[in-house]
């Protein structure tokens, strides 16, 4: 099992440009969610999917979309990327009754 | 959503126990503690979790007061390899999860 993945790694935009950071796990996990995770901070949820097609949002849903393609992919888009949004973005899934798992981070340099 | 709150950060003594307080003054009735770590920049690890009672598994200990307004993460032996960021967490609801700004702990040889 891979567990959680993350792509890109490392990702450079200037501002107003758009991308889309990506999230899979192969652990049948129903629950997903993202996370920004600023220097020094704490991570602060951006919105979470409870289950395949729903998605909320959480603590600092603007600026970002989400899409819950199917139980394996949850995918967090920047429209117009901000320097404000530079940061680490975590992805993680949960089973019904257990804890989360963590991906290894995407780190967003917005110039 | 109940916040938390904790020390910015601790050193203990390898070999030692490590007791790291957190303060949920505000948690409701139906929210669980949660404990987890985070090594260098590495995603959260998970460590416990509780409600009311007291946990233990392989890694910590759970203490959890009687009113539910603090718990203390104890990890018994302390290494070299528990040196990290330490976050208490209250999950509000089934899926939301508040991060405080957590502990990070120094183990010293």
């Amino acid at each position: 099992n891979a567990g959680v993945t993350q792509t890109p790694k490392f990702q450079v935009l200037k501002t107003g440009q758009s991308m889309t950071l990506q999230c899979a796990q192969d652990m049948n996990h129903n629950s997903m969610y993202w996370y920004r995770q600023d220097p020094g901070m704490g991570l602060r949820l951006i919105y979470y999917s409870a289950s395949e097609g729903t998605t909320d949002k959480g603590e600092v849903p603007n600026g970002y979309n989400v899409s819950r393609l199917n139980k394996r992919e949850f995918s967090l888009r920047l429209e117009s990327a901000a320097p404000s949004q530079t940061s680490v973005y975590f992805c993680a899934s949960r089973p019904e009754g257990g804890e989360q798992f963590f991906g290894p981070g995407t780190r967003l340099t917005v110039l | 959503d109940a916040k938390t709150t904790q020390p910015p950060s601790m050193d203990c003594a390898e070999g030692r126990a490590a007791n790291l307080p957190c303060n949920h003054s505000t948690i409701s009735g139906n929210e669980y503690v949660y404990w987890y770590r985070q090594i260098h920049s590495q995603g959260p690890q998970y460590i416990i979790h509780g409600l009311k009672n007291n946990e233990t598994n392989e890694m910590a200990s759970l203490i959890i007061t009687e009113d539910r307004k603090s718990s203390t993460l104890i990890l018994p032996h302390a290494t070299l390899r528990d040196t990290a960021v330490y976050y208490c967490i209250v999950r509000t609801g089934t899926y939301k999860y508040i991060f405080g700004t957590g502990t990070r702990l120094k183990v010293l040889a």
